[in-house]
């Protein structure tokens, strides 16, 4: 079964700081991975996406991916307090169409 | 970019009545969008897929004749509970891909409250 695993929480950092949110997953099949933000009450928001090894930067985010060791990280530097909220790990797996989403991590950063 | 739209954001309905929630993808064609639903606390489950011109096809443990879903056409799907229980309420939300290895893109989503 494709699994896609990550801690739950809560993570609290000091703002400005790095934020660093870690997701493994079960298959060595997968291709495509992805990071969701989701404040409360709302739907899923992309922030990035990762296709192959190494890293990936967008603005303050930077994603991390090692397929080897099956894992995808997000570090988010120079934290604010809007980054708060629950971060979705989202893998999809050889030619399926649909995502496996992990648990989602909350995060919550302290001003 | 790709947006998609979902309609109603958040409905109130009694036991026993029917519930329609309608997904667009305004600026892209989508043969197939994604229904997920979440529970206050948990991650997305994914319920089903909805294929245009096309039966929709279930996840394990979701009872088609209670979540009919209907893909009409290229930029509409629809999911109606019917017979709505207080133990459907939940977040409902779709998603689309607007190319074959691009993002999930979702819509905003629709609270389900069954009284």
């Amino acid at each position: 079964q494709k699994e896609v695993e990550q801690n739950s929480g809560p993570l609290s950092v000091p703002e400005g700081a790095i934020a660093s949110l870690n997701c493994t997953y079960s298959d060595r099949g997968s291709q495509s991975f992805f990071w969701y933000r989701q404040y409360s009450g709302k739907s899923p928001e992309l922030i990035m996406s990762i296709y192959s090894n190494g890293d990936k930067e967008d603005g303050r985010f930077t994603a991390q991916l090692n397929k080897a060791s099956q894992y995808v990280s997000l570090l988010i530097r120079d934290s604010q307090p809007s980054d708060s909220a629950t971060y979705l790990c989202a893998v999809r797996w050889g030619s399926a169409r649909q995502l496996t989403f992990g648990s989602g991590t909350q995060l919550t950063v302290l001003p | 970019g790709a947006v998609v739209s979902q309609h109603p954001s958040r409905v109130i309905c009694k036991s026993g009545t029917s519930v329609k929630i309608e997904c667009r993808s305004l600026d892209f064609q989508a043969t197939t969008m994604f229904w997920y639903r979440q529970f206050p606390k948990q991650s997305l489950m994914l319920m089903a897929t909805s294929n245009e011109g096309s039966k929709a096809t279930y996840e394990q443990g979701v009872e088609k004749d209670k979540f009919l879903i209907n893909h009409a056409s290229l930029t509409l799907s629809t999911l109606t509970v019917t017979s709505a229980h207080p133990e459907d309420s939940s977040f409902y939300i779709c998603s689309a891909y607007m190319a074959s290895d691009s993002p999930l893109h979702f819509g905003n989503g629709t609270r389900l409250t069954v009284t």
